[in-house]
């Protein structure tokens, strides 16, 4: 149980493109969905936390309207990047909880982003 | 700022030996810790968790020690087997209302048949 499926796992395009990543719980509903950055040899960064129906939470120092996030139903949350350029590439990554705080996250298998 | 740090980026084990990963924390709202494994090209997998209330958590082979006067934790894995190498992630959750997990940096697990 507790399958959180995303996609896609590669993108490569060409700067200036707006890049739509999917993450869907598969058996569960998600209350709450999470997506994280990774940049090389460093740990998972939150980028923003989204509860359904209503709008994400991002953290700071990441641009809302550079990453717009859609948080439609309880099993989807979608990640926009917005006119994508060089310095957005990286492993993207989403995660859902059901219920509280204390209910672990389920990750996703991440989106590498590549923006030539 | 680092807020959970794993101070060992890699580790090798013999097959059937214990393995020991560390993690220490700076924070002391955190009071929620989990353990999630990675393998390369996928999301990381949660392993087992542990509330504040407590200082141990098992599962299996798996069992997680919290000493908060140390605000450090540490995975057992006992009997290490080759198909746990992998990266181990260390994270921690605040009791403010924040959602969000604090991710250590992670250790590579080997071990070796």
């Amino acid at each position: 149980g507790a399958v959180v499926s995303q996609h896609p796992s590669w993108v490569i395009c060409k700067s200036g493109t707006s890049v739509k990543i999917e993450c869907r719980s598969l058996d569960f509903q998600a209350t709450t969905m999470f997506w994280y950055r990774q940049f090389p040899k460093q740990s998972l960064m939150l980028m923003a936390t989204s509860n359904e129906g209503s709008k994400a939470t991002y953290e700071q120092g990441v641009e809302k309207d550079k990453f717009l996030i859609n948080h439609a139903s309880l099993t989807l949350s979608t990640l926009t990047v917005t006119s994508a350029h060089p310095e957005d590439s990286s492993f993207y990554i989403c995660s859902a909880r059901s219920g509280r705080g204390d209910q672990p996250q389920h990750f996703g298998d991440g989106t590498r982003l590549s923006i030539l | 700022d680092q807020q959970v740090k794993q101070n060992s980026p890699s580790l090798s084990v013999q097959e059937g030996r214990i393995s020991i990963l560390n993690c220490d924390y700076t924070n002391s709202m955190f009071d929620y810790f989990l353990w999630y494994k990675k393998y390369p090209a996928e999301g990381p997998t949660f392993l087992i968790s542990i509330s504040s209330i407590k200082d141990k958590n098992e599962d299996g082979r798996f069992t997680v020690f919290l000493n908060k006067s140390a605000k450090h934790l540490s995975l057992h894995i006992v009997p290490s087997q080759p198909g746990d190498s992998a990266v181990y992630f260390c994270a921690a959750v605040p009791s403010t209302g924040a959602n969000n997990l604090f991710f250590g940096t992670g250790t590579r697990l080997t071990v070796i048949p």
